[in-house]
C-alpha cells in the first residue's frame, strides 16, 4: 500500500520569508494529492490539491509542486505570516479508496 | 451551515465502557471516513464507507465498529474502550468528482482511563 513521509517534523521561518514543506510518497500510480493545514484544536483544513497530470498549481500565496519522477510533493507558502503557523499534512490518494496522510510538519513563524 | 459535525467535542471514559462517536454531514457526500490522530503518528484510517450501506476496514480497525444506515450519518462505536484508544478522532467526507476534496469535522477528543 501507499506510504507517505515528510522530510522535516518542524520548520521555523521568519515572518515575510517563504516556506517550503516537503512530502515523499511511495506509490507511483498515485494520481491525486492534497495539502492540509491543521491549527491547534481544529480539524485539518484543505489548502490546495494537484492531480498527477500537472507539475505545479498555484493558489493564493501557496504553490504545490509535484515531481512524479522522484515521487515528491512540496508546498510553498509565500511571504509567511503568523497566521500560517500550524501543522501541515500532505495526503495521497490510495487507489481512490481513501487518503494516506504524512506525519505532518509543524510550521512556526518567528516575528 | 454546510459541513461535518461531530459529537461529543470531548469525553472522558472509563475502560470497558461502550462509547459511540457521532458524525453527520450535510453535503450529500457518498464517502465518509473515521481517523484517529496521535502525536507523531499523523492521521490513521480506522474505517471508511464508500456509500450508504457499505463499510470497510482501514489501517487500525481493531476495537472499533461503524455503520452507515444513510448518507448523512457515520457513527463510530468503541464496544469496550481501552486506554490505547485515547486519541483525537476525526470524521471526514469526500466530495465527488471533479474535486475529490476530503472535508474534516472538528474532532472528538477521547480519553480512556
Amino acid at each position: 500500500g501507499e506510504s507517505v513521509g515528510l522530510h522535516l517534523p518542524t520548520l521555523s521561518v521568519q515572518e515575510g520569508d517563504n516556506s517550503i514543506i516537503n512530502c515523499a510518497y511511495s506509490n507511483s500510480a498515485s494520481d491525486y494529492f492534497i495539502w492540509y493545514k491543521q491549527e491547534s484544536g481544529k480539524g485539518p483544513q484543505f489548502i490546495i490539491d494537484i492531480r498527477s497530470n500537472m507539475d505545479k498549481r498555484q493558489g493564493q500565496r501557496v504553490t504545490v509542486l509535484l515531481n512524479k519522477t522522484v515521487k515528491h510533493l512540496s508546498l510553498q507558502i509565500a511571504a509567511t505570516q503568523p497566521g500560517d503557523s500550524a501543522v501541515y499534512f500532505c495526503a495521497v490518494d490510495n487507489y481512490g479508496q481513501n487518503f494516506v496522510f504524512g506525519p505532518g510538519t509543524r510550521l512556526s513563524v518567528l516575528p | 451551515i454546510a459541513g461535518i459535525t461531530q459529537a461529543p467535542t470531548s469525553q472522558i471514559l472509563a475502560a470497558g465502557r461502550r462509547m459511540t462517536l457521532r458524525c453527520t454531514q450535510d453535503m450529500r457526500h457518498n464517502a465518509m471516513y473515521w481517523y484517529r490522530q496521535d502525536l507523531g503518528l499523523g492521521l490513521r484510517l480506522i474505517h471508511y464507507s464508500n456509500t450508504a450501506g457499505t463499510t470497510g476496514k482501514g489501517e487500525v480497525p481493531d476495537g472499533y465498529s461503524v455503520s452507515r444506515a444513510n448518507t448523512d450519518d457515520f457513527p463510530l462505536t468503541l464496544a469496550s474502550a481501552v486506554p490505547s484508544q485515547t486519541s483525537v478522532y476525526f470524521c471526514a467526507s469526500r466530495g465527488d468528482m471533479p474535486t475529490n476534496e476530503q472535508f474534516f469535522g472538528p474532532g472528538t477528543r477521547l480519553t480512556v482511563l
